[in-house]
């Protein structure tokens, strides 16, 4: 079954502007994981929080996490065209299996 | 050098043929995955085997069967392809079950 789902599905927004995607889930969690996937390319992790932080930064993202909702968003400020991509959160499902599970992803188009 | 490589990037073969997609990543992670992403971009594993053995088995038809020699490598092999398994195929792999996962670039199978 599906772990994560987000939140809206695609996003247009113009360059400058911040995007915020947000993410739910069903299980309780290890960490959440963002991945970015370009067009025709594979995943690439962005960031990774863990369970008993509340908020992380890395460059123009932040993501924050809320446990008791079981719910987390990723904010991309001052996008850019580069930014163009589908974002997925990512949760473990339990345990120790490594059982990755995915989101729907979200796809962000960011307007020059 | 490429972390996670897959080959080849591109498969079209007909209905009831036989096909390897083989992995190989260089990172030193003793656990890797394939995942199957359909044309919703819809993440799904399939497989995920830590130091050579198999861990995760999702519910694949057994036409699916993955053969890890060593764990650098983890190679998918599917006997009579249908048109359901036209998608796009993913490795990856991880450090530990629970850390983040370094994707390859996917290999796209159409099935005709």
């Amino acid at each position: 079954s599906q772990q994560g789902e987000e939140d809206p599905q695609a996003l247009s927004i113009q360059e400058g502007e911040n995007a915020t995607m947000n993410c739910s889930y069903k299980t309780s969690i290890n960490n959440l994981q963002w991945y970015r996937q370009n067009s025709g390319r594979g995943l690439v992790h962005l960031i990774l929080i863990r369970s008993n932080e509340r908020e992380k930064h890395s460059g123009r993202l932040r993501v924050t996490l809320d446990t008791s909702k079981k719910s987390s968003s990723l904010l991309i400020t001052a996008s850019r065209a580069a930014d163009t991509a589908s974002y997925f959160c990512a949760t473990f499902s339990g345990g120790n299996t490594g059982k990755l599970i995915f989101g729907q992803g979200t796809t962000l188009q960011v307007k020059p | 050098d490429t972390a996670v490589s897959q080959t080849p990037k591109y498969l079209v073969t007909q209905m009831g043929n036989d096909k390897s997609i083989k992995c190989e990543q260089n990172l030193g992670h003793d656990t890797m995955y394939w995942y199957k992403q359909d044309s919703k971009k819809f993440l799904k594993i399939m497989f995920s085997y830590n130091n050579k053995e198999l861990i995760i088995n999702e519910t694949v038809p057994n036409r699916f069967s993955p053969k890890s020699p060593d764990k650098a490598h983890l190679n998918l092999h599917i006997n009579s392809l249908e048109l359901g398994d036209s998608a796009v195929y993913f490795c990856a792999s991880s450090q530990k079950r629970v850390t983040e996962a370094f994707f390859g670039q996917g290999t796209r199978l159409t099935v005709v």
